[in-house]
């Protein structure tokens, strides 16, 4: 069974600074995604991650992805305020029939004025 | 082309009681999945339906099912609510029954269900 952890869960930070945000799965996955979620609002895609070493930047974030580690990690540079939203990845593993993604807990990222 | 669509948006319901949720997919996709996420969680996997049959399927009781129609549009049902039921329902549709770099998934807005 993939199982997907995220960590931290919860995350303050203050504007212009810089952190990490990590992602391990415990069987091989097809891909990996992040996406960013606004308070009762649906998914917003961020990155898809297809291979080993597969690097993917957007503004202030940066996504990376370990297959042999089974790790990706999002990367905040200089963080402001409109970043503050809860942000999961996911793993997509193609099942026998259909295919699915398993979703980590999610990191609530606050940005501190 | 038009997104993926679900409604209703809000919905409230109690306890034992029925509830169908609905979900139009992105024009041209023929497989819809549905996650269930509950508050501070990250979404889970429901099940998948693809050219009107079920295609998968996660850790949900028989109470939850699911239809797909010839337009691909879909609906979820679940039987006798209970309080754990209360959650954002998303549905996600895209072409074909594997995900692939071809054919991505996207997620609709979600219904919020609130069982009391």
């Amino acid at each position: 069974e993939l199982k997907v952890e995220q960590n931290p869960l919860f995350l303050s930070m203050q504007e212009g600074k810089n952190y990490t945000i990590y992602c391990n799965y415990s069987t091989t996955s097809d891909r990996l995604y992040w996406y960013r979620q606004d308070p009762g609002k649906s998914l917003e895609s961020l990155f898809v991650l297809l291979s080993n070493g597969a690097v993917k930047q957007e503004g202030r974030l940066m996504a990376s992805l370990d297959t042999k580690a089974r790790l990706s990690t999002l990367h905040i540079t200089a963080a402001v305020h409109d970043l503050s939203a809860t942000y999961f990845c996911a793993a997509l593993r193609p099942e026998t029939s259909g295919s699915r993604l398993t979703f980590g807990e999610g990191t609530q990222l606050t940005v501190n004025p | 082309e038009t997104g993926v669509t679900q409604s209703p948006t809000h919905l409230i319901k109690t306890r034992g009681q029925q509830v169908t949720l609905r979900c139009s997919s992105q024009s041209g996709h023929n497989t819809v999945s549905w996650y269930q996420q509950a508050l501070g969680q990250g979404p889970q996997f429901i099940f998948q339906y693809y050219r009107e049959e079920e295609n998968g399927r996660g850790n949900f009781p028989p109470r939850f099912s699911g239809l797909q129609f010839p337009n691909y549009s879909s609906e979820l049902n679940v039987n006798a609510l209970e309080l754990d039921d209360s959650a954002l329902y998303l549905c996600a549709s895209h072409l074909g029954g594997v995900i692939t770099i071809y054919n991505e998934q996207f997620f609709g807005p979600g219904t919020r269900l609130t069982v009391l």
